[in-house]
């Protein structure tokens, strides 16, 4: 149980242009998701967490504007990048906490996505 | 602020060996601590979780340890595999607030036949 998706699993897209990616909690209800991106070699980074019907919460240094989260159902989260560069070819990984079930402190990760800007 | 070291950052290994990675952490107050395994272009997956007052718990070949009056935490692999090599990242969490954890960079582990 406690199964995360995320889809695409890898996407490439022009310079300039939007992505999204979806984040989904199959069985059980997310009331937390939070968004990582991971640089190669490198630790994950919280990017932002948000809440079922409340908006994101995002970490200094990560522009909202730019990546825009929405939670707007308990079993979905999506990311969208905005305008995307270069700089915002990573690897986006998102994670899923049901409280009080499965768990009030287990965080239950996606399998990620590799995004490549053009 | 809180924090979490992992030593080493990098390990090569002959398959069939043991292997013990290390993860210090100033978290406070502290809630549990996680392993998790990643492997390349993968989400992590948890291997353990241990709270304040567990001292170890293993997982197949996998045990952890934890001292959390020294705030320390072990990862012990035994007789590796091929499969063994991966990233393995050590998670604080804090109590209390929004149970946001603290990652460690992780330590890459690469197993050699």
């Amino acid at each position: 149980g406690a199964v995360v998706s995320q889809h695409p699993s890898w996407v490439i897209c022009k310079s300039g242009t939007s992505v999204k990616i979806e984040c989904r909690s199959l069985d059980f209800q997310a009331t937390t998701m939070f968004w990582y991106r991971q640089f190669p070699k490198q630790s994950l980074m919280l990017m932002a967490t948000s809440n079922e019907g409340s908006k994101a919460t995002y970490e200094q240094g990560v522009e909202k504007d730019k990546f825009l989260i929405n939670h707007a159902s308990l079993t979905l989260s999506t990311l969208t990048v905005t305008s995307a560069h270069p700089e915002d070819s990573s690897f986006y990984i998102c994670s899923a906490r049901g409280a009080p079930r499965p768990s009030s402190y287990e965080q239950y990760f996606g399998p990620g996505t590799r995004l490549t800007v053009t | 602020k809180n924090q979490v070291e992992q030593s080493p950052q990098s390990l090569i290994i002959l398959e069939g060996k043991n292997c013990t990675l290390q993860c210090n952490y100033t978290v406070s107050p502290f809630s549990n601590l996680r392993w998790y395994k990643q492997d390349t272009g993968r989400g992590p997956v948890s291997l353990t979780i241990m709270t304040f007052s567990e001292n170890t718990k293993s997982n197949g070949r996998y045990t952890a340890t934890l001292d959390a009056d020294t705030k320390q935490s072990s990862l012990h692999i035994t007789a590796s595999q091929l499969s063994d090599s991966a990233s393995y990242i050590c998670v604080v969490n804090g109590s209390g607030g929004s149970y946001i954890p603290t990652f460690g960079r992780g330590t890459s582990l690469i197993v050699h036949p």
